[in-house]
């Protein structure tokens, strides 16, 4: 089956710091990737969504200049946390869309602003 | 936005029971996905329904996809202890690749 690679899985940065996190598709050339976040106890929230080698949709309310998403390639997608503060700590989780396979999720990164 | 509304909420059963939740939305929906989620991990795709009026199983779980194209549910029977954890719903709209989530279904399995 299809695997999606992420990571990292766990991340504590700095307040004010950029984090990035990348997601591989491994068997797989993703045409497009999905960009989750989840905080608590809550279900998973779409942020945006990225067509390789085209800019990233962002959902209502993400912010484009905040999380940076790059899909230079059908099996590399980053998000890039850029000054990170506390309020950005979550659980973020990527996925990849090809047929036939449907959506494959990484296994997500917790991240820690302090 | 479009919202799939998922319940229960959470569910505290003894070993051997079974279990049903369901989503629906007020949109109509293309496929419905059934995935579960540990602490820590993403999620796990369980059943995937890609015809109204669709019922597949996979192994003691069963999901159908709703006539109406506007709800799912998904049963699973037996239940065992390493069923616990996190359900989701998950739909595709029409002409989107997109999938919206459910607010998720706590499983919890009581000894």
């Amino acid at each position: 089956g299809a695997v999606v690679s992420q990571h990292p899985s766990w991340v504590i940065c700095k307040s004010g710091t950029s984090v990035k996190i990348e997601c591989r598709s491994l068997d797989f050339q993703a045409t497009t990737m999905f960009w989750y976040r989840q905080f608590p106890k809550q279900s998973l929230m779409l942020m945006a969504t990225s067509n390789e080698g085209s800019k990233a949709t962002y959902e209502q309310g993400v912010e484009k200049d905040k999380f940076l998403i790059n899909h230079a390639s059908l099996t590399l997608s980053t998000l890039t946390v850029t000054s990170a503060h506390p309020e950005d700590s979550s659980f973020y989780i990527c996925s990849g869309l090809d047929s036939p396979y449907g959506y494959t999720f990484g296994s997500g990164t917790r991240l820690t602003v302090v | 936005g479009q919202q799939l509304n998922q319940s229960p909420q959470s569910m505290f059963i003894q070993e051997g029971e079974d279990v049903s939740m369901n989503c629906t939305s007020s949109s109509i929906f293309n496929t419905w996905l059934w995935y579960k989620q540990d602490p820590g991990e993403g999620p796990v795709l369980l059943i995937a329904l890609y015809k109204a009026g669709e019922l597949t199983s996979n192994g003691r779980l069963t999901a159908q996809f709703g006539i109406t194209r506007k709800d799912s549910f998904l049963n699973i029977s037996a239940s065992i202890p390493s069923d616990v954890g996190i359900y989701f719903c998950a739909g595709q709209l029409a002409g989107d690749d997109k999938i919206i989530f459910g607010k998720g279904t706590r499983l919890h399995i009581l000894p």
